[in-house]
């Protein structure tokens, strides 16, 4: 069975701070893939990025930074220099290649960012 | 061009009522998901089809869900006698198919379905 946990319940910075996200999955297999998604108060998932258990090459993107490593089980998640647009909930989710397409999701962190 | 869309966005219905909620993929993604958010937590994966059969149904909570999807594109999650656990937003993917593999799943604005 496939497991995703967001240990952080609700993170509360002030605008220009960076916020730095926490995920650990659990799997057997060796095929997975790992996603963030991102929900603001609208509640429509926003995809943000999809890594692949082979690929542990961390990404950049503008001030969106992610940080996997397998010898942990982790795919942290950090945003630079936050601003008031970045608060909303976060998901972390697995994709498992045995299992089929089903993504298990994690609980979930809210960030507020106050300005 | 235009996202995944669902119908309706709100509905409120009475416990023991039959529901229909509906699902507008993105033109040319060949799988569907149906996932289930209650308040405060992450989606849970209910169904997904590929084309028109249903891949996996393991989510489904129970014989009272039912999901169809036709002519493989557009869909619908049935709900039978509802209870007012049943309340919850209901959201609905799509992904397109990659070689053999299926890209990342894009979300609809999803259902709120409230059981009174």
């Amino acid at each position: 069975a496939q497991k995703v946990t967001q240990a952080q319940t609700e993170i509360s910075v002030v605008e220009k701070e960076d916020v730095t996200l926490d995920c650990v999955y659990e799997t057997r297999d060796t095929t997975y893939y790992l996603f963030w998604y991102k929900q603001p108060p609208s509640g429509e998932l926003v995809f943000l990025i999809r890594r692949n258990s082979f690929d542990e090459q961390n990404e950049i993107s503008g001030r969106y930074s992610w940080n996997f490593q397998k010898s942990t089980s982790s795919f942290n998640f950090t945003i630079t220099a936050s601003q008031v647009v970045d608060s909303a909930v976060y998901f972390c989710a697995l994709r498992v290649k045995a299992a089929g397409n089903k993504l298990t999701f994690g609980g979930g962190t809210r960030v507020l960012v106050k300005p | 061009g235009a996202g995944v869309s669902q119908t309706p966005s709100n509905k409120v219905t009475e416990k023991g009522k039959y529901v229909e909620l509906r699902c507008d993929p993105i033109s040319g993604h060949t799988a569907l998901y149906w996932y289930r958010q209650s308040l405060g937590q992450g989606p849970e994966f209910l169904i997904y089809f590929q084309g028109t059969g249903a891949a996996d149904d393991s989510g489904l909570p129970n014989d009272r869900f039912f999901a169809v999807r036709p002519e493989g594109s557009v869909s619908t999650l049935k709900i039978q006698r509802t209870e007012r656990g049943d309340s919850a937003v209901y959201l609905c993917a799509s992904s397109s198919l990659s070689g053999s593999s299926y890209n990342e799943q894009f979300f609809g604005p999803g259902t709120r379905l409230t059981v009174l």
